[in-house]
């Protein structure tokens, strides 16, 4: 099966200025997170969605990131205006619903999309 | 709050020797734990887990231990390869809160040939 796409895999831009990354999880799975891993750092939820309804944004600062994932598949992070802390490497994960031989949690990852805000 | 920490950010060892790779947690509440490996420029990728009514789990060269009352897991290689040459993330979760996990700050093993 597919695994996990995103989209773009670099981005470089200045302080204030927006960027927008994509996710299309793979085929089935209902639910789909983003993380957010700064360099030397583990990765921290920022969002999860279940179908198109969010599950979790608790972590998310939303005076500048919005998710969206409006029918239920592909989802599309936005930072605007972006910070130089935003700099990290944006992943997007998706889980499959009703996982068999007790590997409950399991999430698959896509590549990440690097940002850099300079 | 780190919740999980992966106290050794670098591991080096030779080829064919174990590797031991360390986790600890303070949350009392999480009950299931992962560990995912990551190369460079690709996302993690689930390698073991194991649930709090485990003390061990065992998948080919890889074990991963679970100490409850010492709050610490560790993943054991056995024989390390090349290969194996990543940076692993330990993760937690509570079974009942859903899917969300919360990972450690990952340790770069190197095996050296």
């Amino acid at each position: 099966e597919a695994g996990v796409a995103q989209s773009p895999r670099y981005k470089i831009i200045e302080k204030r200025q927006s960027v927008a990354f994509w996710c299309n999880p793979i085929s089935g799975h209902a639910t789909l997170y983003w993380y957010q891993q700064i360099l030397g750092q583990g990765p921290k939820l920022l969002i999860q969605f279940q179908n198109n309804g969010v599950v979790d944004d608790s972590q998310l600062p939303k005076d500048r990131f919005s998710a969206e994932r409006l029918k239920g598949v592909d989802s599309t992070l936005k930072i605007q205006p972006a910070k130089l802390e935003d700099s990290a490497v944006y992943l997007c994960a998706s889980r499959r619903p009703g996982l068999a031989g007790g590997r409950t949690g399991e999430l698959f990852f896509g590549e990440g999309s690097r940002l850099t805000v300079l | 709050d780190q919740q999980v920490k992966q106290n050794s950010p670098s591991l080096s060892v030779q080829e064919g020797r174990i590797s031991i790779l360390n986790c600890d947690y303070t949350n009392s509440m999480f009950d299931y734990f992962l560990w995912y490996k990551k190369y460079p420029a690709e996302g993690p990728t689930f390698l073991i887990s194991i649930s709090s009514i485990k003390d061990k789990n065992e998948d080919g060269r890889f074990t991963v231990f679970l100490n409850k009352s010492a709050k610490h897991l560790s993943l054991h290689i056995v024989p390390s390869q090349p290969g194996d040459s990543a940076v692993y993330f330990c993760a937690a979760k509570r079974e009942t809160s859903g899917s969300r996990l919360t990972f450690g700050e990952g340790t770069q093993l190197t095996v050296n040939p």
